[in-house]
């Protein structure tokens, strides 16, 4: 079972459609959760970071941690065209003396259709 | 102004040859990393320097090697390219080791024919 689980999709949904991105993951000791969002031919770039449990709103997007299930969510409301990426979910853990390694999910490609 | 810079964008190159890609950040952070990404879209950590010590190396090939002249860059050597080194690499950078708020570069687009 790989570490971080995420369905690489196609999503594709209309304008306007409010969007949900999904990840799993196995390993106990990840204390932060993010998303990075990633345009075609272009590097990721982060979207939200959260460490606790529970919602994180920042304009239309929402990020959304449940420990005890081990199940984070990005939602994205009023979807638009330039919303259209591949969104990565990424966990990190400490590997030792302060610092922290990040785990990637394989990424989701959203398409949003206008 | 650009905050994490790679170069080149794109590189293509025969097998066997020895290559490099440089990458520079502005950003004052104090650990950058090497990040693979393979045809399905999947992002792997290769490396990663703090202070320039490396502190991070998964299970990358010992024909990779990273060198950091100073805090401010890290370039990635790749010697005897194979095949299946074909890829896009991302430089990243971050404060603190943290990992949380890497900044990433735009990229390097290998090709080995």
């Amino acid at each position: 079972q790989k570490e971080v689980e995420q369905d690489p999709g196609p999503l594709s949904v209309p304008e306007g459609a409010i969007v949900s991105l999904n990840c799993t993951y196995s390993n106990s000791a990840f204390q932060y959760f993010m998303w990075y969002r990633q345009y075609s031919r272009k590097g990721p770039e982060l979207l939200m970071y959260t460490y606790s449990s529970g919602n994180k709103e920042d304009g239309r997007f929402t990020a959304q941690v449940d420990k005890s299930s081990k199940y984070i969510s990005l939602f994205i409301r009023d979807s638009q065209p330039s919303d259209s990426a591949t969104y990565l979910c990424a966990m990190s853990a400490s590997s030792g003396a302060g610092s922290y390694q990040l785990t990637f999910g394989k990424g989701t490609k959203l398409s949003v259709i206008p | 102004d650009t905050a994490v810079s790679q170069t080149p964008k794109y590189l293509v190159t025969q097998m066997g040859n020895d290559k490099s890609i440089k990458c520079e950040q502005n950003l004052g952070h104090d650990t950058m990393y090497w990040y693979k990404q393979d045809s399905k879209k999947f992002l792997k950590i290769m490396f990663s320097y703090n202070n320039k010590e490396l502190i991070i190396n998964e299970t990358v090939p010992n024909r990779f090697s990273p060198k950091s002249p100073d805090k401010a860059h890290l370039n990635l050597h790749i010697n005897s390219l194979e095949l299946g080194d074909s890829a896009v690499y991302f430089c990243a950078s971050s404060q603190g080791g943290g990992a949380r708020e890497a900044f990433f570069g735009q990229g390097t687009r290998l090709t080995v024919v």
